[in-house]
């Protein structure tokens, strides 16, 4: 158990709606970074907060956003949702502001967009 | 851009033997980390070395670095069913504006 939490654990949707997906962070851990991964493939870096700012921006769609609060927990919005956004979204926290440390991560949500 | 990319793509060997996966990056980094994922699993990781290091161990892992030609491999020793998982490598680049740049990871399955 690496002390990252994520909900849901699946979530099934249809094309063109939004959902949210949550994150809490290992305690203590600032950072917080949001990865795609799609079926067989390595992870897409998308965004990454620190202590509650936007810290570096990866490969993100303009309909996803995200957020982290004062708790430190993130979530990650998906809006008009598409057929290939299907994937596994996963995120990782760790007590650095940069990548210089391992990461942490969560067991995933399962987004399935029909 | 893909900063890490692992070779092979898949590897199948019978346990007990060791298995070697290789990863090559593009630009001069600060550290390099190994991560293991079981099936759908979130992604733990293995070891990390940083740039001035040449090899590591952690247990039957055997990390290497070289730096002039940008590569690592991880050597897992005396395999075990249990060892089945995909393997990423993952490069925080000098440029890398905070990020870790990932591989596509190479798939072992380990053949009772």
């Amino acid at each position: 158990d690496s002390g990252v939490t994520q909900t849901p654990k699946h979530l099934i949707t249809a094309t063109g709606q939004r959902v949210t997906l949550r994150c809490s962070p290992r305690s203590g851990d600032l950072s917080v970074y949001w990865y795609q991964q799609s079926l067989d493939q390595g992870l897409q870096f998308l965004i990454q907060y620190y202590n509650g700012e936007e810290r570096a921006k990866g490969n993100i769609l303009e309909r996803f956003s995200a957020q982290q609060f004062p708790d430190l927990h993130s979530e990650l919005n998906l809006s008009s949702l598409e057929l290939g956004d299907s994937a596994l979204y996963f995120c990782a926290s760790s007590d650095a502001g940069g990548p210089y440390n391992e990461q942490f991560f969560g067991p995933g949500t399962r987004l399935t967009v029909l | 851009s893909q900063q890490g990319e692992e070779d092979p793509q898949a590897l199948s060997i019978q346990e007990g033997e060791n298995a070697t996966m290789n990863c090559s990056y593009k630009t001069s980094i600060n550290n390099l980390q190994w991560y293991r994922q079981n099936s759908g699993r979130g992604l733990v990781h293995l070891i990390l070395i940083r740039s001035n290091e040449r090899e590591k161990h952690s247990g039957r892992l055997r990390v290497t670095l070289d730096t002039s030609k940008k590569s690592s491999s991880l050597l897992i020793t005396a395999s075990r069913a249990a060892d089945t998982a995909s393997y990423f490598c993952a490069t925080d680049a000098l440029d890398s504006n905070y990020q870790l740049i990932w591989g596509a990871g190479t798939k072992l399955i380990i053949k009772p």
